[in-house]
């Protein structure tokens, strides 16, 4: 059973930093591109990063570009996420998400997600 | 950036009905179009991607048709367990998604 467990959310102040992790198993980790999606409150979803099953491409949305980092480490079944420079407007659900495919960039349809944890930046 | 807007944002429905929700793609997008269903408190479902393929598990209720810019999602005969938000999904360039559409019981 594919199973995608995220941690490390909680409340930070703008300008902080916070690091998601995302343990996956069930599957062949180092086979499936990976992708991080958050959800504003009363928004619908929103793509943030993503990163090919070798983790040798990333990709990330023009808000996050610059400030958020993705990585996986095979070893470890686990996907990270670094935020850096948080702004209020990052409060949400963040999700990570197994893409439907290898080879994806961001552009996969995404056939399993996490339960999500919650990223509060406020002052 | 490629826009998606979907239509109505809440559908009123009865058990049995039969229901279409409609997602426009500000540009092409050829069959690059997934569904998603969710419910409160929990992760969006992957229901049908490439516009019409049913993903393993999703009831044949369920259908998707449309390309380039047009696209539905119809449910033959609302189930309980139906009634949740929809969300579509472009993923021509990088992925964007529509802003919802709740199914609820009228």
């Amino acid at each position: 059973e594919v199973q995608l467990l995220e941690s490390g959310g909680g409340l930070v102040q703008p300008g902080g930093s916070l690091r998601l992790s995302c343990a996956a198993s069930g599957f062949r980790f180092s086979s499936y591109a990976m992708s991080w999606v958050r959800q504003a409150p009363g928004k619908g979803p929103e793509w943030v990063s993503a990163v090919s099953g070798s983790g040798g491409a990333t990709y990330y949305a023009d808000s996050v570009e610059g400030r958020f980092t993705i990585s996986r480490d095979e070893s470890k079944n686990t996907l990270y996420l670094q935020m850096n420079s948080l702004r209020v407007e990052d409060t949400a659900i963040y999700y990570c998400a197994r893409d439907l495919g290898g080879s994806c960039g961001g552009d996969c349809p995404l056939d399993y997600w996490g339960q999500g944890t919650l990223v509060t930046v406020s002052s | 950036d490629i826009q998606m807007t979907q239509s109505p944002s809440t559908l009123s429905a009865s058990a049995g009905n039969r229901v279409t929700i409609t997602c426009r793609a500000s540009q092409s997008i050829s069959s690059w179009l997934a569904w998603y269903q969710q419910k409160p408190g929990k992760a969006p479902k992957l229901l049908i991607y490439k516009a019409s393929s049913l993903n393993t598990g999703v009831p044949s209720r369920f259908s998707g048709s449309g390309s380039g810019t047009e696209f539905s999602l119809t449910i033959s005969g609302l189930q309980p367990d139906d009634f949740a938000t929809y969300y579509c999904q472009q993923y021509k360039t990088y992925s964007s998604f529509g802003q919802g559409t709740k199914v609820e019981i009228k």
